[in-house]
């Protein structure tokens, strides 16, 4: 099946540190979308992004659908505690009705 | 709160039982979907519905089956339950069917099978 590979899989930073994110892919890309999810609760949606080049922010965190359409970062600047989490990358692949997930970036912060 | 809505929250049950999942999509949302998420492990999507009729299929089971109703709610039924049924099933919701639109989540279910 389709392929998201999303890097790092794991992250341990110190408060105050920007952290940063990926998800690539060999397929085309229409929609990429970052959710972040805490433990036992449901993916909240961060950001969406529609199209090639797009940079979008909300708050402290900044995302940007890659130029080839294959691939998405995610940033966030100045990490808090309540960050902490998993943050999944999704998207949707050209001619394809369901999204795809990454296996996840679980960051942990040291305060 | 994203406005999805599951019940119940968490679910025990036994080996070789039936148990039903009950998800209520965003207000003016018409595509629901089911995703399942093992312990530590991504996101599996299992089906999604639009306005009442079945649009796409993932790796769901030939043991599980859903519905979306009239009222544009929807339940996953699970049957024949293994050990390996438990994991965290969570409902998202979308505007429309089709590209680009946002999927938001409901807070899941977590289901345990003894």
């Amino acid at each position: 099946g389709q392929q998201l590979n999303q890097s790092p899989q794991s992250m341990f930073i110190q408060e105050g540190e920007d952290v940063s994110m990926n998800c690539t892919s060999s397929s085309i890309f229409n929609t990429w979308l970052w959710y972040k999810q805490e433990p036992g609760e449901g993916p909240v949606l961060l950001i969406a992004l529609y199209k090639a080049g797009e940079l979008t922010s909300n708050g402290r965190l900044t995302a940007q659908f890659g130029i080839t359409r294959k691939d998405s970062f995610l940033n966030i600047s100045a990490s808090i505690p309540s960050d902490v989490g998993i943050y999944f990358c999704a998207g949707l692949i050209q001619g394809a009705q369901k999204l795809v997930f990454g296996q996840g970036t679980r960051l942990t912060i040291n305060p | 709160d994203s406005g999805v809505t599951q019940t119940p929250k968490h679910l025990i049950t036994a080996t070789g039982q039936r148990v039903t999942l009950r998800c209520s999509p965003r207000s003016g949302d018409l595509s629901v979907y089911w995703y399942q998420q093992s312990l530590d492990q991504g996101l599996q999507f299992l089906i999604q519905y639009y306005n009442g009729e079945e649009r796409a299929k993932g790796n769901i089971l030939e043991r599980f089956s859903a519905q979306q109703f009239p009222d544009l709610h929807s339940e996953l039924n699970l049957s024949s339950l293994e050990l390996g049924d438990s994991a965290l099933y969570f409902c998202a919701s979308s505007v429309a069917w089709g590209v680009g639109y946002e999927q938001y989540f409901g807070p899941g279910t977590r289901l345990t099978v003894t």
